[in-house]
């Protein structure tokens, strides 16, 4: 099974409906992280959680919201979509306990606004 | 302030041919954390490898290789015989240590293609 899992891998939605992506880890890191992908740009922090009670905002928060529902789970919601949010997400998991804080990346969700 | 510039937007070579992927970064820190990823085709992302700026020491595994160049502020990526399963974009990476946060800075990516 995947260490990094990422639910759903597609979806299609209308502008101003509201979309969770969920992502899971059994990796055990306590940092997670949440990044889209657009072409041409790379990857861009969206939120960062280092921990349970710990959120912070990444570059492009704007649009975006968070939750850490434990250790293992990160959602990323957009509260009303809008077609510029159409982007390729991806979570990333890290240890810091093990001194490298290497990200390790799910399989990404495809997200296309309407 | 933290930057990465992947100027190589797409190469295209042979297979069998070498190529090298490059990666100029811009810091501040003194400890700093370089690293690369691959995307294939089917849009995971792939650790590939990471080096601190305390060890210059290139590294080689298997056909992979990378030149960390403090001096030109470079961390360039070098595929030796090239093979169609290589062909993937390319990410480089930079995180900073001393901000405390380890947040990454990505390139725009090189996308290779290896033509058989």
């Amino acid at each position: 099974d995947a260490d990094v899992t990422q639910t759903p891998r597609n979806r299609i939605t209308k502008t101003g409906k509201r979309i969770m992506l969920e992502c899971s880890q059994t990796k055990g890191h306590d940092r997670m992280y949440w990044y889209r992908q657009d072409p041409g740009l790379g990857l861009r922090l969206i939120y960062y959680s280092f921990d349970v009670k710990d959120i912070n905002k990444g570059e492009i928060s704007d649009g975006y919201s968070v939750s850490r529902q434990a250790q293992a789970k990160f959602s990323l919601s957009l509260e009303s979509a809008i077609p510029n949010q159409t982007a390729l997400y991806f979570c990333a998991t890290s240890d810091l306990q093990t001194g490298t804080d290497t990200q390790y990346f799910g399989p990404g969700t495809r997200l296309t606004v309407l | 302030a933290q930057k990465v510039t992947q100027a190589q937007t797409e190469i295209s070579v042979v297979e069998k041919e070498d190529v090298t992927l490059d990666c100029v970064y811009e810091t501040r820190d003194t400890t700093y954390y370089l690293f690369w990823y691959k995307q294939p085709p089917s849009g995971e992302l792939v650790f590939l490898i990471r080096r601190n700026s305390f060890d210059e020491q290139n590294e080689i595994s298997g056909r992979y290789s990378w030149n960390f160049q403090k001096s030109t502020s470079s961390f360039n990526f070098t595929i030796t015989a090239s093979q169609v399963v290589d062909s993937a974009v390319y990410f480089c990476a930079l995180s900073e240590a001393t901000s405390g946060t380890y947040k990454y800075i990505f390139g725009t990516g090189t996308r290779l293609k290896v033509l058989a």
